[in-house]
């Protein structure tokens, strides 16, 4: 079976500094896979996807980027951390299977940005 | 373009009461339509999916939705609800690959 795994579970980083959250999918190959982002009292907002190594879309512009190094691994980075960056950070992956795909979620980053 | 609307922010019931929560969708074509749950400090857990055909889908937990094609809506029930299933419930709404819009989620209260 599919597994997804998030790290750090928590990180308190202050203003300006960098950020990496990687995500890593056990169990499948050539999954699609989603950075979101859940600000406080709002709904999940996709920021990136990637549907093959080095292969990266962006949905919101931003001061964060994301990379896609091997086939299960997906990282969310940061030069310089905003406060606004601040939120619990979702990592997910699909697969497509007759025109349709179903995510699945990893267990998210809390971030707090001081 | 497309959208989710949970008009429900918060909702409290008692343990054993029955539930509904509410989406409704804004979309052109037909959506391919999901329910998530997530529980404090976790990530989400898919709870059903409806991609075709019965328009009643049973999903795990206990919990059931059914697509309105004519009302644009998606409702997830459950008979009876348990302490347990007090969590935050959001409904996603699929408009092609790679794009799954989500509502701001309905908090759920259980009281005993």
């Amino acid at each position: 079976s599919q597994t997804i795994h998030q790290w750090p579970a928590t990180l308190v980083q202050p203003v300006g500094s960098p950020l990496s959250l990687e995500c890593t999918v056990e169990g499948t190959s050539n999954p699609n896979l989603y950075w979101y982002r859940q600000a406080a009292g709002r709904g999940l907002q996709l920021l990136f996807y990637s549907v093959g190594i080095g292969q990266i879309s962006s949905e919101v512009p931003q001061n964060l980027s994301a990379s896609r190094p091997q086939d299960r691994q997906f990282i969310l980075s940061s030069k310089k951390l905003l406060l606004s960056d601040s939120g619990f950070y979702l990592c997910a992956w699909s697969l497509r299977a007759g025109g349709t795909d179903t995510q699945y979620f990893g267990p998210g980053t809390r971030l707090t940005v001081l | 373009a497309q959208s989710v609307t949970q008009p429900d922010i918060h909702i409290t019931v008692s343990e054993g009461a029955s539930l509904e929560l509410r989406c409704n969708y804004s979309y052109g074509a037909t959506p391919y339509l999901f329910w998530y749950v997530q529980s404090p400090g976790q990530g989400l857990q898919l709870l059903l999916k409806y991609f075709s055909g019965d328009t009643l889908v049973q999903g795990i937990k206990g919990f059931e939705a059914e697509f309105k094609r004519s009302q644009s809506s998606f409702n997830l029930r459950k008979p009876s609800v348990h302490w347990s299933d007090a969590a935050e419930y959001f409904c996603a709404v699929q408009t092609g690959a790679n794009n799954l819009f989500f509502g701001t989620g309905t908090r759920l209260t259980v009281i005993p």
